[in-house]
C-alpha cells in the first residue's frame, strides 16, 4: 500500500470552532488531493495540489483552504466548521495527472463530526 | 464536460461475470477512463484504467467502445470479498482538468 497517513482518524468538534486536517506521504508523489464523501453524493473534490504551494480549487472548495509547504504533507483547513462539513475525508495522491496511466492512492480516510 | 452515470446497485452470485456501465456521453478526445473500488471504512483502491479499446489486468478488463460514449468494467467469477462500491471515474484533460466522478454502483455478491 502506499505510504498515506492521514491525521486525526476522527475528530468531533463543535460548530464554529477551526479544524486542520494533515494528509502525510511518504511517495514523494506531485499531486496531492483532498476529498470529501457523503451518502449519495460519492467523492467530491475539494482541493487539489500541483507542487508545494501550488494549489487549485476543486468542486467543493467553499469553507475550505489547503496548504501545502513540503512535498510530502498536505493540511485542510476549515476555518469555521458548520454541521454541513460531517464527513468522511480522503487525502490521495498520484505522481502525475490522473489520467495518462496515472492512478490516485488513497488514504484510510478522517471521521469528521461537527455538532 | 463529461458527466458520468452509473446504475446505484446490482447482485451477483459468486463464480459470476459481473458488468457494470459507466455512461460518459460527453467524453472528450484526452479524457482517460478509470475505476475504482472501495470496501467500507476504507479509501478507494485503482482497479484498472484504459482510454479506447480493452484493457485487461488480473483481476478485471475494461471495454471501451469506439465511441467512448460508455465503459463497462467486467469482472470474471466474483466471490464474496468482491462485494464493494465500484466508481468510474473520467479525467478531463481539457482546460478545466475536472475529475469527474461516478456516484458509485454497490455491487453485492450472494453465496
Amino acid at each position: 500500500d502506499a505510504g498515506i497517513t492521514q491525521s486525526p482518524r476522527h475528530k468531533v468538534t463543535e460548530t464554529g470552532t477551526p479544524v486542520t486536517l494533515r494528509c502525510h506521504q511518504t511517495e514523494n508523489h506531485r499531486y496531492m488531493y483532498w476529498y470529501r464523501q457523503d451518502p449519495g453524493h460519492g467523492l467530491r473534490l475539494i482541493h487539489y495540489s500541483y507542487g508545494v504551494k501550488d494549489t487549485d480549487k476543486g468542486e467543493v472548495s467553499d469553507g475550505y483552504s489547503v496548504s501545502r509547504s513540503k512535498t510530502e504533507d498536505f493540511l485542510l483547513t476549515l476555518e469555521s466548521a458548520t454541521s454541513s462539513q460531517t464527513s468522511v475525508y480522503f487525502c490521495a495522491i498520484s505522481e502525475s495527472i490522473p489520467g495518462a496511466r496515472s492512478e490516485q492512492y488513497f488514504g484510510p480516510g478522517t471521521r469528521l463530526t461537527v455538532t | 464536460l463529461a458527466k458520468t452515470t452509473q446504475p446505484i446497485s446490482m447482485d451477483s452470485y459468486e463464480g459470476q461475470e459481473v458488468n457494470i456501465t459507466c455512461s460518459h456521453n460527453n467524453i472528450a478526445t484526452n479524457d482517460y477512463i478509470t475505476w475504482y473500488q472501495q470496501f467500507p471504512s476504507q479509501g478507494p483502491r485503482f482497479i484498472i484504467q484504459g482510454y479506447k479499446t480493452k484493457v485487461t489486468n488480473e483481476v478485471a478488463s475494461l471495454f471501451i467502445p469506439a465511441d467512448r460514449k460508455s465503459s463497462t468494467l467486467s469482472l470474471p467469477r466474483v466471490s464474496l470479498s468482491d462485494t464493494a462500491v465500484y466508481y468510474c471515474l473520467v479525467y478531463n484533460a481539457g482546460n478545466n482538468r475536472k475529475l469527474i466522478w461516478g456516484l458509485g454502483t454497490s455491487l453485492a455478491v450472494n453465496p
